[in-house]
């Protein structure tokens, strides 16, 4: 099955600086790599996507990056504010028998220092 | 309003005791899940829906069952929760068949004593 590995754990980036989070996956069949936010207590939300048939897309102050050949996909946030301070998990997702099998990484804790 | 509903919110119960956690979504969507989020550990899929009546396991589901009679509802059942079960729990739906993002349900924080 997809395994997914997430670098790094923790994150900690001054006020304004860029924050960049890295995600591997092994299944070169998986063609869809969403972002999902997860303030505390709250419910993970998705901040990007990105199709395996795009190298990059934006969104405002967010990025991601998708490298097919070496099958890894970076979140790049630019002029970090303190609000941007969560836990981030990437996500590769397979379609298996019509339907979608979605491996998660394990997250990263990024502190916005004010 | 688009959502997906999971209760209770927190539970403490004792090893053994049968419990069932709720998931409703109102957003008619054919794929649901349940996941389980443990520090350093993401989020794992126990067991996932692709339609009624249509259930597969993840890849944590032992110690759990679900169910799907209905397309908006997808309990989790824990017939006899043990301690290691104690963790924090989503529900999420999606399209499915699209590459689409998952919906999560606000959580369930479980403690099995």
């Amino acid at each position: 099955g997809e395994n997914v590995e997430q670098h790094p754990s923790t994150l900690s980036v001054q006020e304004g600086d860029s924050a960049v989070i890295k995600c591997t996956y092994s299944d070169s069949a998986s063609n869809y790599f969403p972002w999902y936010k997860q303030e505390l207590g709250k419910r993970p939300q998705l901040i990007i996507d990105i199709r395996s048939n795009v190298g990059e897309k934006k969104d405002q102050r967010i990025a991601v990056t998708l490298n097919k050949t070496a099958k890894h996909f970076s979140l790049h946030i630019t002029e970090t504010q303190p609000e941007d301070s969560a836990v981030y998990f990437c996500a590769a997702t397979l379609n298996s028998g019509g339907y979608q099998k979605v491996t998660f990484g394990t997250g990263t804790k990024l502190q916005v220092i004010p | 309003e688009a959502q997906v509903t999971q209760n209770p919110r927190y539970l403490i119960t004792v090893t053994g005791k049968k419990l069932t956690v709720t998931c409703s979504q109102n957003m008619n969507h054919e794929y649901m899940s349940w996941y389980r989020q443990d520090p350093g550990l993401g989020l794992r899929q126990i067991y996932y829906s692709m339609n009624v009546e249509v259930t597969d396991k993840g890849d944590v589901p032992e110690g759990y069952k679900v169910s799907r009679k209905e397309k908006r509802n997808f309990p989790l059942i824990l017939e006899s929760p043990s301690p290691n079960q104690t963790s924090l729990y989503f529900c999420a739906s999606s399209k499915g068949h699209l590459n689409t993002e998952a919906f999560f349900g606000q959580g369930t924080r479980l403690t099995v004593v």
